[in-house]
């Protein structure tokens, strides 16, 4: 069975630039995270969706970042313009079931320069 | 809301030895405490979790602890080996939803 799959796993962009991440959860998982993970510190929930709703975005800068998941499978994480601050690891995890276990991609690492 | 606090925040053992990290937690209302190991390039594995009912889970060389009273949990390695050198965070959230991570503790395992 083939794991959360995020692209690219590395972009460098000037600031001010958009850029967007993409991630296909494991197939059946209808529960789908983006987290960010500065240097040296755990992950942080940016944003997280029940099938196609987003559930919770509290964290979610909205003035620059947006998120879609159409159709409740892959999703979408963009950022527009990027900052220097927003140099990160974006993850993106998925769940399913009862036990809820969420299930991590390896990451986007992104550099705004 | 939630916060985690972790330490240490890095830890050097030889191999063979006990490594212990310990965790702990503000929100009462949380429930789940997962920990998970992330290796250098990867996303964050889940190695064990343990729910508020239960006070303590083996699994092989891995164990951790809950103490609610004290809202505080650890995980303990034994016959630590190379292979187990990674980052390791703890968490806490409440029905798995809005977890909280901790800051990381970086586990050098000396052969």
């Amino acid at each position: 069975e083939a794991g959360v799959v995020q692209s690219p796993r590395y972009k460098i962009i000037e600031k001010k630039q958009p850029v967007a991440f993409w991630c296909n959860p494991i197939s059946g998982h209808n529960t789908l995270y983006w987290y960010r993970q500065n240097l040296g510190q755990g992950p942080e929930l940016l944003i997280r969706y029940e099938n196609e709703e987003a559930v919770d975005d509290s964290q979610l800068p909205k003035d620059r970042f947006s998120a879609e998941r159409l159709k409740g499978v892959d999703s979408t994480l963009k950022i527009q313009p990027a900052e220097l601050g927003d140099s990160a690891v974006y993850l993106c995890a998925s769940s399913s079931g009862a036990r809820n276990i969420q299930y991590f991609g390896a990451g986007t690492r992104l550099s705004v320069l | 809301g939630e916060n985690v606090e972790q330490h240490p925040s890095t830890l050097s053992v030889q191999e063979g030895d006990s490594a212990v990290i310990k965790c702990t937690y503000s929100d009462s209302a949380s429930n789940y405490f997962p920990w998970y190991k992330q290796e250098l390039g990867k996303g964050p594995q889940l190695i064990i979790d343990i729910r508020s009912n239960v006070g303590e889970k083996k699994d092989q060389r891995i164990a951790v602890t809950l103490n609610k009273t004290a809202k505080h949990f650890s995980l303990h390695i034994t016959e630590t080996q190379p292979e187990d050198s990674a980052v390791y965070f703890c968490a806490a959230s409440i029905r798995n939803n809005d977890m909280r991570f901790g800051a990381g503790t970086r586990l050098t395992v000396k052969p």
